[in-house]
């Protein structure tokens, strides 16, 4: 089992509506990120977080620690939000590394 | 400032060739980590610099990959004898030591063996 799940690992959407991507972790963190990538490798971070909720325009990040989950949020999505987004972990044990999660694949259609 | 840099952006290998690929990182940027996405997959740790040292290698999936820093910014990570499972993009990313660990990302190199 992969240290890092994310769900669906495919999402095609129309524009306007709500989105939920989801990420489980099975070991001990002591952040979470969340991360996009667009076709030709460049990736952007999005959220770094250890507790509750950030929002950043119309994308939500929260995270529940003693569940060892967090699911990023699209409020009214549009075409340009299609991307990769990827769960990333930074372990306690070790603060330096990341492991990712496999992805999700998110088209919105118009 | 100009972000994080790799070259070539692509790079196809016939197999058993050396390759070379370079990270440019943000100027000023501590710490440097090498990545390893391959088709369809998140990327997987290779190696972090701090510095110019490497404190941590314990990705590097054999000793055909190795990995330098030795001015502690400039990084190149080369792979020997190049094989076919060894396609994938290849990221570099660096990260400035007051950022609270976020990591700035280059474009990637994509590496194709044939």
């Amino acid at each position: 089992k992969n240290e890092v799940e994310q769900s669906p690992q495919n999402l095609t959407a129309q524009e306007g509506e709500f989105i939920t991507i989801n990420c489980s972790y099975s070991v001990g963190i002591s952040a979470l990120h969340w991360l996009q990538q667009h076709p030709g490798g460049g990736i952007v971070s999005l959220f770094m977080l250890s507790s509750g909720k950030k929002k950043h325009g119309r994308l939500i990040a929260t995270i529940n620690i003693q569940e060892k989950h967090s699911s990023l949020h699209i409020t009214a999505s549009h075409p340009r939000d299609s991307a990769v987004y990827i769960c990333a972990v930074r372990s306690g044990g070790n603060g330096n590394k990341l492991v990712f999660g496999a992805g999700t694949i998110l088209r919105v259609k118009s | 400032g100009a972000g994080v840099s790799q070259s070539p952006r692509y790079k196809v290998a016939k197999r058993g060739q050396d390759v070379a690929l370079r990270c440019d990182p943000i100027s000023g940027h501590v710490s440097l980590f090498w990545y390893q996405q391959a088709l369809g997959q998140g990327p997987e740790f290779l190696t972090y610099f701090q510095n110019e040292a490497q404190l941590d290698k314990s990705g590097l999936p054999s000793d055909r990959f190795f990995a330098e820093r030795p001015e502690g910014s400039v990084s190149t990570l080369k792979i020997q004898r190049t094989q076919q499972e060894d396609s994938a993009v290849y990221l570099c990313a660096s990260r400035d030591r007051r950022s609270s660990y976020e990591q700035y990302f280059g474009p990637g190199t994509r590496l194709t063996v044939t």
